[in-house]
């Protein structure tokens, strides 16, 4: 089975701060990918990351930062220097290799970044 | 457009009446994906279809749910005799090629389901 666990439900921070949402996965295949996904007000959901399960390496693109650790089964996502406009719900997501396709969703994180 | 289409973007309905939602995904996407997202929930799988393999329905909620899709392209979500907890926003998406798993995947905008 697959699960994603998502524990921050909400997230409020003040313009300008770091912010770190945590996500734990659980499955029991060697090969399978880890999604991050940014869900504005606007409702669609955009992609952010996608990093499969052979590649630890963290990346930055900009003020967003992952850190995938598969001795503790975590993807965190951090965001530096927050901006009004990261305001959004972000979702964790993984897919299994014996899963296909589907893509199995944490529950999301309401970030909220005040001004 | 360049994106996943959905219409309609709201549709209220009384219970027991059928709804039909549309999914336009992107153009040359082969595999296209239903999930649901009741309010203040994360999201739920549906089914998914992948060029012209039978769909993977393992996640609709009841025989109440169906879905096709025409000629690789268009999806249509049908939700016979609706009831008040499918209230909520139907959402699609498309990604490329056969090995879905390894590519991200363009989500619509979704539906918002109201069942009254």
């Amino acid at each position: 089975a697959q699960k994603v666990t998502q524990a921050q439900t909400e997230i409020s921070v003040v313009e300008k701060e770091d912010v770190t949402l945590d996500c734990v996965y659980e499955t029991r295949d060697t090969t399978y990918y880890l999604f991050w996904y940014k869900q504005p007000p606007s409702g669609e959901l955009v992609f952010l990351i996608r990093r499969n399960s052979f590649d630890e390496q963290n990346e930055i693109s900009g003020r967003y930062s992952w850190n995938f650790q598969k001795s503790t089964s975590s993807f965190n996502f951090t965001i530096t220097a927050s901006q009004v406009v990261d305001s959004a719900v972000y979702f964790c997501a993984l897919i299994q290799e014996t899963s296909g396709s589907r893509l199995t969703f944490g529950e999301g994180t309401q970030l909220t970044v005040n001004p | 457009g360049a994106g996943v289409s959905q219409s309609p973007s709201n549709k209220v309905t009384e219970k027991g009446k059928d709804v039909e939602l549309r999914c336009d995904p992107i153009s040359g996407h082969t595999a296209l994906y239903w999930y649901r997202q009741s309010l203040g929930q994360g999201l739920e799988f549906l089914i998914y279809f992948q060029g012209n393999s039978a769909p993977d329905k393992s996640g609709l909620p009841s025989d109440r749910f169906s879905a096709e899709r025409t000629g690789g392209s268009v999806s249509t979500l049908t939700i016979q005799r609706t009831q008040q907890e499918d209230s909520a926003v139907y959402l699609c998406a498309s990604s490329l090629g056969n090995t879905g798993f390894k590519t991200e995947a363009f989500f619509g905008q979704g539906t918002r389901l109201t069942v009254v």
